[in-house]
C-alpha cells in the first residue's frame, strides 16, 4: 500500500491559487492518485483523480510528474468555502484498500 | 455520479445498547465496502472492509466482535456498533466504488455520541 505524505496544514487567502503536494513514493503501477475533500462532519468528497501528466476538472488541476512519485493538487482563486481537509490518496481500484494519510488543513482568510 | 447514502446521521445511545448504520450504494453495485471511524481533528482510519456475501477483513486492533459488519447485498452494509460505550463515541463513515471505477465515493457519515 502506498504511502502518502502532505504537509499538516497551509494558509491562503481569497482569491489566490493554491497548490497542495503529495507524495507517495512507493506508488505502483496500476495505482491512480485521487484527492479527496472533507468538511467537518461530513464524508470525504471526490476532487480529481489522475494516473500520469495533468488532469483538469472544473474545480481543480493535478499535475502528476514522470516519475509519479508526488503530485500537486491546484485550486485556483479560492474563497472561504475551500477551508477544508484535502487528502491525497494512492490505489489502484475501488475495492483496494485505501490507507487515508494525515491530510492538509487548508484555511483560506478574507 | 455514483451515490453513496448513509443512515443515520447522528444517533445518541445508552451505554450497553447497541446501535446499527447502515451504506447504501444507491446507483451501482458494490461487492466492497469500507468502514471507517474519525475522531475530531484526525484523519479517517480504516476499521474494516465489508465484502459482499462473506466475512469482513478487521484491521489490527479493531475487534470484530464489538463492530459487527454485514454486507448481506450487492448494495447494503451495516455496521452494528454493539454493547457501545463512551470510548465508542465517533464519526463513523462508509465508502464503497464501482467495480470497473478506479474512484470510491463515501457517506455523508454518522455521528454516534454513547451516554
Amino acid at each position: 500500500l502506498a504511502k502518502t505524505t502532505q504537509p499538516i496544514s497551509m494558509d491562503s487567502y481569497e482569491g489566490q491559487e493554491v497548490n497542495i503536494t503529495c507524495s507517495h513514493n512507493n506508488i505502483a503501477t496500476n495505482d491512480y492518485i485521487t484527492w479527496y475533500q472533507q468538511f467537518p462532519s461530513q464524508g470525504p468528497r471526490f476532487i480529481i483523480q489522475g494516473y500520469k501528466t495533468k488532469v483538469t476538472n472544473e474545480v481543480a488541476s493535478l499535475f502528476i510528474p514522470a516519475d509519479r512519485k508526488s503530485s500537486t493538487l491546484s485550486l485556483p482563486r479560492v474563497s472561504l468555502s475551500d477551508t477544508a481537509v484535502y487528502y491525497c490518496l494512492v490505489g489502484d481500484s475501488s475495492a483496494s484498500k485505501i490507507i487515508f494519510g494525515s491530510g492538509t488543513r487548508l484555511s483560506i482568510r478574507p | 455520479g455514483a451515490v453513496v447514502s448513509q443512515h443515520p446521521s447522528w444517533v445518541i445511545c445508552k451505554s450497553g445498547t447497541s446501535v446499527k448504520i447502515e451504506c447504501r450504494s444507491l446507483d451501482f453495485q458494490a461487492t466492497t465496502m469500507f468502514w471507517y471511524r474519525q475522531f475530531p481533528k484526525q484523519s479517517l482510519m480504516l476499521m474494516a472492509t465489508s465484502n459482499e456475501g462473506s466475512k469482513a477483513t478487521y484491521e489490527q486492533g479493531v475487534e470484530k466482535d464489538k463492530f459487527l459488519i454485514n454486507h448481506a447485498s450487492l448494495t447494503l452494509s451495516t455496521l452494528t456498533v454493539t454493547s457501545a460505550h463512551p470510548e465508542d463515541s465517533s464519526f463513523y463513515i462508509c465508502s464503497a466504488g464501482p467495480a470497473t471505477n478506479e474512484k470510491l465515493f463515501f457517506g455523508s457519515g454518522t455521528q454516534l455520541s454513547v451516554l
